[in-house]
């Protein structure tokens, strides 16, 4: 099956600074999915982005489909920001996702 | 409330006892779905229903039996479980005819097997 990949697994930062998370995959996919798990176990769509970029607020996100990777930007981060960050991707008519282990990310005050 | 509500949000239960987790979604999807989230593993599906049929069963132990009676709602009816069974069980849905956007996923029942 596809394979997914996350890095890095863990990240620090203080408050205010920015961080680029990436998420690599195996084989093509037609749907990729970014997730913040926070620290109560919440589970909060971020992102869909198959392809292209968008942007939300502070967070944005790339997907080059072609080079299978996708990478999430994060700026002036908050504490808020803190908890668990999940790439996802599904392949051809399955509306199933694979996750990734995700990145583990602490913003400091 | 993310539009997906998951009840109970934590379950304590013995080996020998049989208990249900319930999901509700209230946002019209079609699809809905049953993760099982453990300490240090990634996220692993579980079942998928699709217009109420399930499409996939990700090769569960049949002490996992999942019931879908509509779109709107999708039950894990557990019996007969494991230590290794506590994890946080979530539940999500989504639109896939025509697709549109991604995931919801409720809250999650914290289930912990004594």
């Amino acid at each position: 099956g596809i394979q997914v990949e996350q890095s890095p697994p863990d990240l620090i930062l203080q408050e205010g600074a920015n961080s680029t998370l990436r998420c690599n995959f195996s084989d093509s996919v037609n749907n990729l999915q970014w997730f913040h798990q926070n620290p109560w176990g919440q589970l909060i769509n971020l992102f869909y982005i198959p392809s292209g970029t968008k942007q939300n607020g502070r967070l944005s996100a790339t997907t080059v489909a072609t080079e299978r990777y996708s990478l999430l930007y994060i700026s002036s981060s908050q504490t808020t920001d803190s908890g668990v960050y999940f790439c996802a991707v599904g392949q051809g008519g399955s509306e199933k996702l694979v996750f990734g282990k995700g990145t583990k990310l602490t913003v400091n005050p | 409330e993310t539009g997906v509500t998951q009840t109970p949000r934590h379950l304590v239960m013995g080996m020998t006892n049989k208990k249900s987790l319930k999901c509700e979604q209230h946002l019209g999807h079609n699809a809905m779905y049953w993760y099982k989230q453990s300490a240090k593993k990634p996220l692993e599906l579980m079942f998928v229903y699709n217009f109420k049929e399930q499409t996939e069963n990700n090769s569960v132990p049949s002490r996992f039996s999942p019931e879908c009676p509509n779109s709107s709602h999708l039950f894990l009816h557990l019996h007969t479980l494991q230590p290794e069974d506590s994890a946080l069980y979530l539940c999500a849905s989504s639109q896939v005819e025509p697709p549109m956007w991604g995931y919801t996923f409720g809250s999650g029942t914290r289930l912990t097997v004594v």
